[in-house]
């Protein structure tokens, strides 16, 4: 059974780079598209991006300027880099694994950090 | 980008109703629907996908319905632990997008 441990800094000024790390116990790195989900306070989720284990990637247009997410199979672990942050980055961001067999959807979560951007 | 719309936008209920939540997408998705349900909290978790398949683990008392653009979660004899809310996602085309979720309360 798979599982997600993500971490990173929960606490950035306005200007500075969202940096989150998810890695990945269990199961086979190459099954799946290993992605990014960001939840508001009190809002809804949104789809920031996507890798899979080859390091194709896909972003949400909203954000793609500002978006980096990589991986390292190697560790078994992917990443989420936001540049430029502001207030309105900040939220709760899950790393999620998002298998493409069948009809694609995320099956597995992270629990989640809170970011919150605040000068 | 594809629009999901659930409706409606929160639901009182009590145990043992029966209630359904729909999610309408701006352009046929096929049957490329996914349901979650998430806790005060706690990540989302995967009820349905492909509009009516249910994930492993999950209680028959939910049902997924629905293929194009028209798609319902229904929830047969509610439990105290299906409070929640819950949203739907469509998983044809990146941007991958949710509805805005459904809060079900006492």
């Amino acid at each position: 059974q798979v599982q997600l441990q993500q971490w990173g800094a929960g606490l950035l000024k306005p200007s500075e780079t969202l940096s989150l790390t998810c890695a990945v116990y269990g199961g086979s790195f190459s099954d799946s598209y290993w992605s990014w989900i960001r939840q508001p306070p009190g809002k809804g989720l949104e789809w920031i991006g996507e890798i899979n284990h080859r390091g194709s990637t896909n972003y949400n247009p909203s954000l793609k300027s500002r978006v980096t997410i990589s991986i390292d199979t190697s560790k078994n672990q992917f990443s989420l880099k936001l540049s430029s942050v502001t207030a309105a980055d900040t939220a709760v961001y899950f790393c999620a694994s998002f298998p493409k067999h069948l009809v694609p959807r995320i099956d597995i979560w992270g629990q989640g950090t809170m970011v919150t951007v605040s000068s | 980008d594809i629009q999901m719309t659930q409706s409606p936008s929160s639901l009182s209920a009590s145990v043992g109703d029966r209630v359904t939540i729909t999610c309408r997408a701006s352009q046929t998705i096929n049957n490329y629907l996914n349901w979650y349900q998430q806790k005060p909290g706690k990540a989302p978790k995967l009820l349905i996908y492909a509009a009516s398949s249910l994930q492993g683990g999950v209680p028959s008392r939910f049902s997924g319905s629905g293929s194009g653009t028209d798609f319902t979660l229904t929830i047969n004899s509610l439990q105290p632990e299906d409070f929640a809310t819950y949203y739907c996602q469509q998983s044809y085309s990146t941007p991958y997008t949710f509805g805005q979720g459904t809060k079900l309360e006492i």
